[in-house]
């Protein structure tokens, strides 16, 4: 069974200043995803960005991007430029690729999540 | 708009007393889930649907029963929910396609229960 961990339970930036969220994770397969949502006070769930195992190259989404590390198994999260509205619970998130095997289950498997403050 | 919906949004019931929680799709989506969320555990799926009429367990589907009669609707049933089931609860939804691509799942604005 696939694994992700969030070693960060809190963290606090400066606004304008950049963040970086850790995760790690632990699979045996070659091919999925993994995700950055947030979810602020509101507890919406908002994806903020993918990342396809088989891409070399790190996804980007606006102030958003990570350092995905495929052979570490480690998919950090960073935040430049960090403005308040960026305050919210951050939850690292899986998903296998390969129907044949999660038989079309979409799980998503999260990690336990991290806190990030914003200081004005 | 596409969304999804449930209901109720917030909820406080007693020890045995059965309670539904809907969640209601308008995208024809043939996939849809639940998770439980809760402090330091992350979420954890429920059950989930692949289509009207085919649903299985996921990780932690003990005292939880679900139904898919129609596509649009994914109800999640507690026959004698106790207290350990209060959580925060999510719906989530997705075009599906058997798991060998990938689609973005949509999630309901969540479901706060409290048993006492």
């Amino acid at each position: 069974a696939q694994t992700v961990t969030q070693s960060q339970p809190e963290m606090s930036v400066q606004e304008a200043e950049t963040v970086t969220l850790s995760c790690t994770y632990d699979t045996s397969e070659s091919d999925y995803y993994l995700f950055w949502y947030k979810q602020p006070p509101s507890r919406q769930m908002i994806l903020v960005i993918r990342q396809e195992a088989y891409k070399q190259q790190n996804a980007t989404e606006n102030r958003f991007s990570v350092n995905f590390q495929k052979a570490a198994k480690s998919f950090s999260l960073k935040i430049s430029d960090s403005q308040l509205g960026d305050a919210a619970m951050y939850f690292c998130a899986y998903r296998s690729g390969l129907g044949k095997s999660n038989f079309g289950n979409e799980k998503l498997t999260f990690g336990t999540g991290t806190r990030l403050t914003i200081i004005p | 708009e596409a969304q999804v919906t449930q209901n109720p949004r917030y909820l406080i019931t007693v020890t045995g007393k059965k309670l539904t929680v809907t969640c209601s799709q308008n995208m024809n989506h043939e996939y849809m889930s639940w998770y439980r969320q809760d402090p330091g555990l992350g979420l954890r799926q429920i059950y989930y649907s692949m289509n009207v009429e085919v649903t299985d367990k996921g990780d932690v589907p003990e005292g939880y029963k679900v139904s898919r009669k129609e596509k649009r609707n994914f109800p999640l049933i507690l026959e004698s929910p106790s207290p350990n089931q209060t959580s925060l609860y999510f719906c989530a939804s997705s075009p599906g396609t058997s798991g060998f691509s990938y689609n973005e799942q949509f999630f309901g604005p969540g479901t706060r229960l409290t048993v006492l």
